[in-house]
């Protein structure tokens, strides 16, 4: 069975400034890894999706992740942040091969960005 | 526009009484989903249909019941409200699973449950 591990529930940040939110993921086979964006009242929006090859992956909105096998980790980066940006994050695992399109959820970290 | 839609937006209901969430999606896309999101915004699948066939079935109480009348559409029917079904819950859609196993979910925005 796979889990994930976002350790910080809130993230306050000022706009313009870089931010990191983590991601820890266990998990006996191999994954893809994703991480959703949930503005409020609106259900999820997908930021980037890691399968194969480059550990680096960039998505929407400026947002990118590396994925560290060693660490098993997919921690979200983005080096600007803008008022926008305020939403919930979620990080995302999913087995290679797995039965169904069966998603398992971190509880989500919200990124909170001030003027 | 091509969507997940879901209805409705906000359901207030008694315990007791049984109530349906009406999902929609136009993304041709052969796999829907069922999302509860709990009050913490824990997101935890409940069910998957498959071109109509049910495909995840998560530890979900008996109440639940989804029905998918064509794979467009997959509809969640609850019995027996108890006030531990308040959350938000999600519909979500995504290309056949068999095929394309890292298609991502679109999700609809969500229909908020209060049971009182």
């Amino acid at each position: 069975a796979q889990s994930v591990t976002q350790l910080d529930s809130q993230v306050p940040v000022f706009e313009e400034a870089p931010v990191e939110l983590r991601c820890n993921y266990s998990s006996s086979v191999s994954v893809y890894l994703f991480w959703y964006v949930q503005y409020p009242n609106q259900g999820l929006q997908l930021l980037l999706k890691y399968l194969s090859g480059s550990t680096l992956v960039k998505g929407i909105n400026g947002f990118e992740a590396e994925f560290n096998k060693s660490q098993t980790s997919f921690h979200l980066r983005k080096p600007s942040v803008h008022i926008s940006d305020t939403a919930e994050y979620f990080c995302a695992v999913r087995d290679v091969g797995g039965g169904g399109n069966k998603l398992t959820f971190g509880t989500g970290t919200q990124l909170k960005v001030e003027l | 526009d091509t969507a997940v839609s879901q209805t409705p937006k906000y359901l207030v209901t008694q315990m007791g009484n049984d109530k349906s969430i009406k999902c929609e999606q136009n993304l041709g896309h052969d796999t829907m989903y069922w999302y509860k999101q709990d009050s913490k915004k824990f997101l935890k699948i409940m069910f998957s249909y498959n071109n109509k066939e049910l495909i995840i079935n998560e530890t979900v109480p008996n109440r639940f019941s989804p029905k998918s009348p064509d794979k467009a559409h997959l509809n969640l029917h609850i019995n027996s409200l108890e006030l531990g079904d308040s959350a938000v819950y999600f519909c979500a859609s995504s290309q056949e699973p068999g095929t394309v196993y890292n298609s991502p979910l679109h999700f609809g925005n969500g229909t908020r449950l209060t049971v009182t």
